[in-house]
Order: C-alpha cells, then sequence, then structure tokens
C-alpha cells in the first residue's frame, strides 16, 4: 500500500515553455499533497502544501504564479512550471499524505525537469 | 525556528555492523518522526515512523524515540552494502509540514 506516482519520469523543454507535472496516490486518499524540489547534493526543499478543493500554501520565496498547484481530486495534485528557464532545471518531487491513518508522507519517484 | 539536526557524515560502517544514525530536534512539543532512506538520483523512501518514547522494531531496523532529550536514532542491524544511502530524519512540529534534517551519508564497506 501507500504508492504515489508521478508523471513524466523526467521532461526536457525549451526555455519559455510550461510543463505540467502529475502526481497521483494509487493506492490512498490524499487529504494533503506536498510539492519539494531537491537541486544536485542539496537537501529537500518544501515549496508548497495544497490540500483537496483549496489553494495552495506556498513557502516563502516561492512564486505562486509560476509553480501553479491544482489539487483537484483525493489522488490527483499537479504542479505546472510555467515560463520555464534553465534555473528551473530540478529534481522535483510530490509527496502525499492522507487516509491511512498517521502523519507518514509517501513520496512519488520524482521527475527530473530540463531545461534548455 | 523548529530544526531538524543531523550529522551529515559521511560515516562508513563495515559489512554485517550495526549502522547507528542520530538526529536532535528543537521543538519538545513535536509528535511524530520519521526516517527515510534517499538513494542517489531517487526520491525519499519511508523506512520508520515513531510516535511514542522507546523503541520501535521492523526487521533490521529500529527507530529510538526520546523526547525528554529531543533526540530520536535509526539503528540498522546486520548492515548490507545494499543499505548504503543518505538517511534523512523528518519531524512533524504540528503545523501540518514535515522539517527535514540535511541527511547522513551511510556507506557499508564489503
Amino acid at each position: 500500500g501507500a504508492v504515489v506516482s508521478q508523471h513524466p519520469s523526467w521532461v526536457i523543454c525549451k526555455s519559455g515553455t510550461s510543463v505540467k507535472i502529475e502526481c497521483r496516490s494509487l493506492d490512498f486518499q490524499a487529504t494533503t499533497m506536498f510539492w519539494y524540489r531537491q537541486f544536485p547534493k542539496q537537501s529537500l526543499m518544501l515549496m508548497a502544501t495544497s490540500n483537496e478543493g483549496s489553494k495552495a500554501t506556498y513557502e516563502q520565496g516561492v512564486e505562486k504564479d509560476k509553480f501553479l498547484i491544482n489539487h483537484a481530486s483525493l489522488t490527483l495534485s499537479t504542479l505546472t512550471v510555467t515560463s520555464a528557464h534553465p534555473e528551473d532545471s530540478s529534481f522535483y518531487i510530490c509527496s502525499a499524505r492522507g487516509s491511512l491513518g498517521g502523519d507518514e508522507q509517501y513520496f512519488g519517484p520524482g521527475t527530473r525537469l530540463t531545461v534548455t | 525556528q523548529k530544526e531538524v539536526e543531523q550529522n551529515s557524515g559521511p560515516l562508513s560502517v563495515p559489512e554485517g555492523a550495526i549502522a547507528s544514525l542520530n538526529c536532535t530536534y528543537s521543538d519538545r512539543v513535536s509528535q511524530s518522526f520519521f526516517w527515510y532512506r534517499q538513494y542517489s538520483g531517487k526520491s525519499p523512501e519511508l523506512i520508520m515512523s515513531i510516535y511514542s518514547n522507546g523503541d520501535k522494531e521492523d526487521g533490521r531496523f529500529t527507530a529510538q524515540l526520546n523526547k525528554a532529550s529531543q533526540y530520536v536514532s535509526l539503528l540498522i542491524r546486520d548492515s548490507q552494502p545494499s543499505d548504503s544511502a543518505t538517511y534523512l530524519c523528518a519531524v512533524n512540529f504540528g503545523n501540518e509540514k514535515l522539517t527535514f534534517g540535511t541527511g547522513t551519508r551511510l556507506t557499508i564497506i564489503p
């Protein structure tokens, strides 16, 4: 149990385009989903927290107009990187917490974004 | 500021020995504590969660929590080369989010 998937696993896009990343909880309902970013050899950085049906809460320094988060159902959240630039190249990871009874967060496998 | 601290390592342990990973946190009212394993280039994987003082065992892994000392540890018995990874300690300080330590890099030497 507690499986989280992400799609795509990797993506290359040109500077100025937008990229959408999907995060799904496959065998539980995710009342809360989290989006992280991780640069090489650095720690996880929380970008935002989203609750189903509500607007996402962004961490300080994260541009909400650039990183659009939608949590439209209890099993799906999406992150859209708008007008991507090379400095947005990173490993984006979602996690989900929900109906399994504890505070555990289960991570998806991550999406590696490269902006050229 | 709520913080989680870990020794960044690297920690080298011979195969078959016990690896001991430590973590301290800043807020006494923290309720839940987690250990994640992250292989290079992969996302974190939950190994253990612990909510109460004392020990919790799961296979070769034992998590130990001491709330009075604000200390949580992870012991890995009979260490295997496949245990080589970065281990992340995470604490829920009661605000829905997890605060992660910077991780301890563990290398098991065959």
